[in-house]
């Protein structure tokens, strides 16, 4: 068991640039979850998926947010256009079925 | 998935028995109570979770209340390392929405010498 891995730790970028963070789940775990943490509140769920199917979105999850899961092992977390707003840390978690949810460190982002 | 209130901070002696309560007076019958902690710059971390019976791992007690609506979380020997948010979350085990943990602003715990 090597954990959740999340790469990268931080990402320092533009106002208005592209961002693409990723998530490498537990290897045996269907289920991959997307939460977002900003500074003195718990983490708010994003999306999930089971393998590569994208079972849920939350309705903060803009237009501009895209999660992908292409052969249902790791995933990607895009970011179009980012805004000020979107500083956060960006938190991956899998699990097996209903199993716990084991979470990486996340990837802190920060937006000038 | 039914709401929970915890106190807002904590402070507990080394050593010492930690304790931190959560309230989930609205909490249904195929809800599980889950515990997870934050350390600071780091993921949430699983500890424990329990549907109506007491639950013990290597790392705490989940004692429940026979009306489940409230429990405590129980470390029974603080230690520095053991400073963090803890968060105690009511989640239907369950696929779709059901899926999802749903986080409040948790229990801040500071243990000090």
């Amino acid at each position: 068991d090597t954990g959740v891995s999340q790469n990268p730790r931080h990402k320092i970028t533009k106002r208005g640039q592209n961002v693409t963070f990723r998530c490498d789940p537990i290897s045996e775990h269907n289920r991959l979850y997307w939460y977002r943490q900003t500074l003195g509140q718990g983490p708010e769920f994003l999306t999930y998926f089971q393998n590569e199917a994208q079972l849920e979105k939350s309705r903060l999850l803009s237009d501009r947010f895209s999660a992908e899961r292409p052969k249902g092992s790791f995933s990607t977390l895009e970011i179009q256009r980012t805004e000020q707003g979107d500083s956060a840390m960006y938190l991956c978690a899998s699990s097996l079925y209903n199993q716990p949810q084991h979470f990486g460190d996340g990837t802190r982002l920060s937006i000038l | 998935d039914a709401k929970t209130t915890q106190p807002p901070s904590m402070d507990c002696a080394e050593g010492r028995a930690a304790n931190l309560p959560c309230n989930h007076s609205t909490i249904s019958g195929n809800e599980y109570v889950y515990w997870y902690r934050q350390i600071h710059s780091q993921g949430p971390q699983y500890i424990i979770h329990g549907l109506k019976n007491n639950e013990t791992n290597e790392m705490a007690s989940l004692i429940i209340t026979e009306d489940r609506k409230s429990s405590t979380l129980i470390l029974p020997h603080a230690t520095l390392r053991d400073t963090a948010v803890y968060y105690c979350i009511v989640r239907v085990a369950g696929t779709g929405t059901a899926s999802k943990l749903t986080f409040g602003t948790g229990t801040r715990l500071q243990v000090t010498l």
